[in-house]
């Protein structure tokens, strides 16, 4: 069975801009969480949908967004990029998201703003 | 804010030597989770523990939860160098079970 699979890997942006993550869960899981993860706040959590709903969200202004499609695929996005969105973002999957549930993980998505 | 406070925050020991890692937490959970990360890499899900349990053992792991002093321990016995990476201990708020709360964790570093 494939892991979680996230693109791009690495990406570099300039404040402003705007970037689109995606990330493609274990064959099966309907859940899907996003993480940031820093140097300075470590990592935290941004939201979790299920069933393309959003089903719980961290304390992460508007700017970060996501969706979930019928397949379960993911996308996050992220408006005007500041020099603090900076970080490795990890997308984790799970069959429902309950409680008793590991998450699965992907490598992330290292992104970089200039 | 993240919930989870670990001990110590690096670690560097011989091979063949047991670790030790501690992590505290602030409310009530369903259970408590603990996840390795290679450098570089995604993390990896350990052993789960859940809130009425008070040891776990998987392997060479070994996982105990004190619900009164909300604190876990995690042991890995006989580190081998493979075992470098760091380890967080991620809680599951009440009722919210796409959702893990990480601590800042340990980073380890056995040494061959």
């Amino acid at each position: 069975k494939a892991g979680v699979t996230q693109t791009p890997r690495y990406l570099i942006k300039t404040r402003g801009q705007q970037v689109t993550l995606s990330c493609s869960p274990i064959s099966g899981h309907r859940s899907v969480s996003w993480y940031q993860q820093t140097p300075g706040q470590g990592l935290q959590f941004l939201f979790e949908y299920f069933s393309e709903t959003q089903r719980n969200k961290g304390n992460f202004p508007g700017r970060f967004s996501g969706r979930q499609f019928s397949n379960s695929r993911s996308e996050m996005n992220v408006s005007t990029l500041e020099l603090g969105d900076s970080a490795l973002y990890l997308c984790a999957s799970s069959p429902i998201g309950g409680t008793d549930q590991p998450q699965h993980f992907g490598d992330g998505t290292r992104l970089s703003i200039l | 804010s993240q919930q989870g406070e670990e001990d110590p925050q690096a670690l560097s020991i011989q091979e063949g030597e047991n670790a030790t890692m501690n992590c505290s937490y602030k409310t009530s959970i369903n259970n408590l989770q603990w996840y390795r990360q290679n450098s570089g890499r995604g993390l990896v899900h350990l052993i789960l523990i859940r809130s009425n349990e008070r040891e776990k053992h998987s392997g060479r792991l070994r996982v105990t939860l004190d619900t009164s002093k909300k604190s876990s321990s995690l042991l890995i016995t006989a580190s081998r160098a493979a075992d470098t990476a760091s380890y967080f201990c991620a809680t599951v708020p009440y009722n919210q079970g796409g959702k893990l709360i990480f601590g800042q964790g340990t980073e380890l570093s056995v040494k061959p």
